[in-house]
């Protein structure tokens, strides 16, 4: 499968846990994005990496939100202390660019329930 | 600021009618790209279409054709002669690094 791969597909956790996610995008793509989407919305942009380095973060994005892409390749995605306004699903996409322009792949998403 | 409005939020039409989704969309840069993505029940977003914004041809691929017209900022998406398959959410977005998507249309085809 060359596609993006989300890991784990659902995460149930009670409040106040910690959680993380992982995106493994594909392989030739250098940049790599991550999403919120809760129901009936569409995509919320968190942040995106161009190889190993973030470029980008929303406002969204709190502190107790860390995404790290440590070697170029996958990412994680980390929420500490989490809250029942975290649930959501979570999606990951890459694409191939030089420039800020450029098409993105999604996976198959994350869907968190916080209790 | 940069945002992408779908008026539509629920559209039902009966197979083999057409079905025109509107997307409107603000931003002060001059070079952009719009998309549109099918979202079907499973989850997963799939790519449609992707225009420049100096490219305001309008494009047909099989059933479906868009409409981009830069003096009423719109990008709009018909499905000609619907498909009980087509049925899904479809988001308009609008990308600088950043994709920035509408709120959805969800489209239901019944048979």
């Amino acid at each position: 499968d060359t596609g993006v791969s989300q890991n784990p597909r659902h995460k149930i956790t009670k409040r106040g846990q910690n959680v993380t996610f992982r995106c493994d995008p594909i392989s030739e793509h250098n940049r790599l994005y991550w999403y919120r989407q809760t129901l009936g919305q569409g995509p919320e942009f968190l942040t995106y990496f161009q190889n190993e380095a973030q470029l980008e973060k929303s406002r969204l994005l709190s502190d107790r939100f860390s995404a790290e892409r440590p070697k170029g390749s996958f990412s994680t995605l980390e929420i500490q202390r989490t809250e029942q306004g975290d649930s959501a699903m979570y999606l990951c996409a890459s694409s191939f660019s030089d420039s800020s322009y450029n098409e993105q792949f999604f996976g198959p998403g994350t869907r968190l329930t916080v209790l | 600021a940069q945002k992408v409005t779908q008026a539509q939020t629920e559209i039902s039409v009966v197979e083999k009618e057409d079905v025109t989704l509107d997307c409107v969309y603000e931003t002060r840069d001059t070079t952009y790209y719009l998309f549109w993505y099918k979202q079907p029940p499973s989850g997963e977003l799939v790519f449609l279409i992707r225009r420049n914004s100096f490219d305001e041809q309008n494009e047909i691929s099989g059933r479906y054709s868009w409409n981009f017209q830069k003096s009423t900022s719109s990008f709009n998406f018909t499905i000609t002669a619907s498909q009980v398959v087509d049925s899904a959410v479809y988001f308009c977005a609008l990308s600088e690094y950043d994709m920035r998507f509408g709120a959805g249309t969800r489209l239901t085809v019944k048979p």
